[in-house]
């Protein structure tokens, strides 16, 4: 079946730093993909997406690119901010509009 | 527009007790979606409505949980006996579309109902 295998948190950072968060996928055919953020007390909020092979999907300074030859969609930032700390979530999603999260990659930037 | 409205927003209750949540989707979406996130871990779907019919619940424990539909348009999830296991935010989502084909469009999530079992 569809997965999705994200990087292990927390991720700890300081203001400005460059962010990487690695998500690969398995999948049978060709899934959209998608990255989610939760800030604490809050619910999940798109925060980017991408529908084909080699899409960039790109908000609020934050980009990934569907990969399809390594199966990946890595989140990047240049320059994170405090405000970026929070929950980031890979998740897939195939035929029947049914979303196959990761487990979720904690974010700390501190000031 | 308004998102997707939950409550209550927490919920303490005791092991073998019963208990209910409530979900208003965004105005004109068909498709609803009840999620559990356990702490950890990535939200899991549990059941996915489209208007009043239920699409997918491969996910859902059957013998304790439970959700309806009723017109199309709020949904409630049910959970009867609560298990200590059962601890965790249980999301509601909605979209905007059909589920077949593809299904490329959004789906919008609610603030969640955070569950405490003791």
């Amino acid at each position: 079946g569809n997965s999705v295998t994200q990087m292990e948190g927390p991720v700890t950072l300081s203001e400005e730093a460059f962010l990487t968060i690695n998500c690969t996928y398995t999948a049978t055919g060709y899934p959209s993909l998608f990255w989610y953020v939760q800030y604490p007390g809050e619910g999940l909020q798109l925060l980017l997406k991408a529908t084909k092979a080699d899409d960039k999907g790109s908000n609020k300074g934050f980009e990934a690119t569907y990969r399809k030859e390594t199966t990946s969609f890595h989140l990047e930032k240049g320059s994170v901010q405090v405000s970026d700390s929070a929950v980031y979530f890979c998740a897939l999603k195939g035929y029947g509009n049914k979303l196959v999260f990761g487990a979720g990659t904690i974010l700390r930037v501190k000031s | 527009e308004a998102g997707v409205a939950q409550s209550p927003r927490y919920k303490i209750i005791e092991k073998r007790q019963s208990v209910a949540f409530w979900c208003n989707p965004i105005s004109g979406h068909a498709t609803l979606y009840w999620y559990q996130q356990i702490l950890g871990q990535g939200p899991k779907l549990l059941i996915q409505f489209q208007n009043n019919g239920v699409v997918d619940d491969s996910q859902l424990p059957k013998d304790r949980f439970s959700a309806e539909r009723l017109k199309g348009v709020d949904s409630t999830l049910k959970i009867q006996p609560a298990k200590l296991e059962d601890s965790a935010v249980y999301l509601c989502a909605s979209s905007p579309v059909r589920t077949s084909g593809r299904g490329r469009n959004e789906q919008f999530f609610g603030p969640g109902t955070r569950l405490t079992v003791l």
